[in-house]
């Protein structure tokens, strides 16, 4: 089946260590983005990457480093610079096209104690 | 800039019920594109419709109807007969159009939309 890996569901982690979230996609997307949710807040935009070895810093990204080595996968690390890491993140890919469309992948729930 | 805005935080309707989640953005582009999505307790995003900037028909897909109207910026979605599965968090969000992909995705802060039975 096609689609949009992000592992684990649930991660937790020490205040002050590095924690990477994994994204593999399989649709054969160009680009991919990856989302910040807290309660209330919505999603906002942390990195995107609209091809291989390319990125973008979305509208959060102080305290986060992304890398798009390869095309179906785009790994996200949250450092300890990172204030606030708790969240819930979503990993996104869209293919280029006039009638395109984001597809999620199942996100995955940080907590750091 | 670009912002979404969904005003409505939380609704509560009962099993039957038809209810109307609002969505109203801002945006200076002439060639943007509109989307829900529902969010269930699992978390993932689910994709229920794209709608661009020249294209103001309505549109019905079973119990779901989506309203554009340009001329207040807003693009109003519509359950009718709601059922308890509809409860979920529902996302406006709004990209720009950039040669040939999409720009970004902007999203609105989202409704929690909860049907009793």
């Amino acid at each position: 089946d096609g689609g949009i890996t992000q592992s684990p569901k649930y991660l937790f982690r020490k205040e002050g260590q590095n924690v990477t979230l994994s994204c593999e996609q399989n649709l054969n997307h160009d680009a991919m983005y990856w989302y910040r949710q807290d309660p209330g807040q919505g999603l906002r935009l942390i990195y995107y990457s609209q091809i291989v070895n390319d990125f973008q810093k979305g509208d959060i990204a102080e305290g986060y480093s992304v890398s798009r080595e390869k095309k179906e996968s785009f790994p996200l690390t949250v450092t300890s610079a990172q204030k606030n890491p708790t969240a819930f993140y979503l990993c996104a890919s869209e293919t280029a096209g006039a009638y395109n469309e984001q597809f999620f992948g199942p996100g995955t729930r940080l907590t750091v104690l | 800039a670009q912002k979404v805005t969904q005003a409505q935080t939380e609704i509560s309707v009962v099993e039957k019920e038809d209810v109307t989640l609002d969505c109203v953005y801002e945006t200076r582009d002439t060639t943007y594109y509109l989307f829900w999505y529902k969010q269930p307790p699992s978390g993932e995003l689910v994709f229920l419709i794209r709608r661009n900037s020249f294209d103001e028909q309505n549109e019905i897909s079973g119990r779901y109807s989506w309203n554009f109207q340009k001329s207040t910026s807003s693009f109003n979605f519509t359950i009718t007969a709601s059922q308890v599965v509809d409860s979920a968090v529902y996302f406006c969000a709004l990209s720009g159009y950039r040669g040939s992909t999409l720009g970004r995705l902007y999203f609105g802060r989202g409704t929690q939309l909860t049907v009793w039975p």
